[in-house]
C-alpha cells in the first residue's frame, strides 16, 4: 500500500530563514505534485516533478525530486509572512492509474 | 475563464437526510475526483472517475455515492449511512493522460445541524 509521509506537520519559523520540507513515500511512482492551501481555502498547484533528480524553483521555493530514495524535499529560501500556508505533497498511486495519495500536510507559519 | 465550480460553499445536513454536493468543470477533462479533508489532515479520495458513465470508489467511498453522466459534472451525494459527514469536500479534475497536476475547486463545507 502506497503511503506517504511528510514532515515536520507543523512549522514555525522566522521571516528571512530556511528550512525544508520533506516527502517520503513508499512505493515506486513516476509523478509527485506539490500543492499550497491557505486556510479554508482550495489546493493550489505548485510544482509537479517527473524524473529523478528533476529540480523546479518559483521565487523562495524549491522543489526537488529523488526517486531513488523515495523522497521529495520543498525548501524555503529567506521565508517570508506571505508563504504561510499548509502545504502538501501527492503521488500517482501507480505508473498510469492517475489516482493520487496526498501526504499529511506541513502547516507552514512565518513569523515576522 | 476554466475552473471548477463547486456549490453550496457551506451545507447543513439534517439528521437522516441526504445531500448533494455539485462539482461542474469547463476544462474539459476526462478525470473527476472527490476528496474529503477533516481538520488539520490531508486529503482522503471518496470517488473517482476517469471517464463518462464509469466511477471508482476510493478510500473511504462508504457513505457517499456518485454519478458521471455528464463530462462536466461529478455530483458527489452524502448518504444518512456516512455518519460523520461533518467536513470540507474537494472536487478535482485532470486529464487522463499527460502529466498535469488536478485543479480543484474551492469546496464545500458540510456539518450536521
Amino acid at each position: 500500500e502506497l503511503k506517504v509521509e511528510q514532515n515536520p506537520l507543523f512549522l514555525s519559523m522566522q521571516e528571512g530563514k530556511n528550512y525544508t520540507i520533506y516527502c517520503n513515500y513508499s512505493t515506486t511512482s513516476d509523478r509527485l505534485y506539490w500543492y499550497r492551501q491557505d486556510p479554508g481555502k482550495s489546493l493550489e498547484s505548485l510544482f509537479v516533478l517527473l524524473s529523478n533528480g528533476a529540480v523546479k524553483q518559483e521565487g523562495r521555493l524549491m522543489a526537488s525530486l529523488d526517486t531513488k530514495a523515495r523522497l521529495s524535499t520543498l525548501h524555503i529560501t529567506a521565508a517570508v509572512h506571505d508563504l504561510s500556508a499548509t502545504y502538501f505533497c501527492a503521488v500517482d498511486r501507480g505508473s498510469g492509474t492517475y489516482k493520487y495519495i496526498f501526504g499529511t500536510g506541513t502547516r507552514l507559519k512565518v513569523l515576522a | 475563464d476554466g475552473g471548477i465550480t463547486q456549490s453550496p460553499k457551506y451545507l447543513f445536513r439534517k439528521e437522516g437526510q441526504n445531500v448533494t454536493l455539485s462539482c461542474e468543470q469547463n476544462l474539459n477533462h476526462d478525470a473527476m475526483y472527490w476528496y474529503r479533508q477533516d481538520p488539520g489532515q490531508g486529503l482522503r479520495l471518496i470517488y473517482y472517475s476517469q471517464i463518462v458513465n464509469d466511477f471508482q470508489k476510493g478510500d473511504i467511498a462508504e457513505g457517499y455515492s456518485v454519478s458521471r453522466e455528464k463530462k462536466e459534472s461529478f455530483p458527489l451525494t452524502v448518504t444518512s449511512a456516512q455518519k460523520n459527514p461533518t467536513a470540507f469536500y474537494l472536487c478535482a479534475s485532470s486529464p487522463r493522460t499527460g502529466t498535469q497536476p488536478q485543479h480543484f475547486g474551492d469546496g464545500t463545507r458540510l456539518s450536521i445541524l
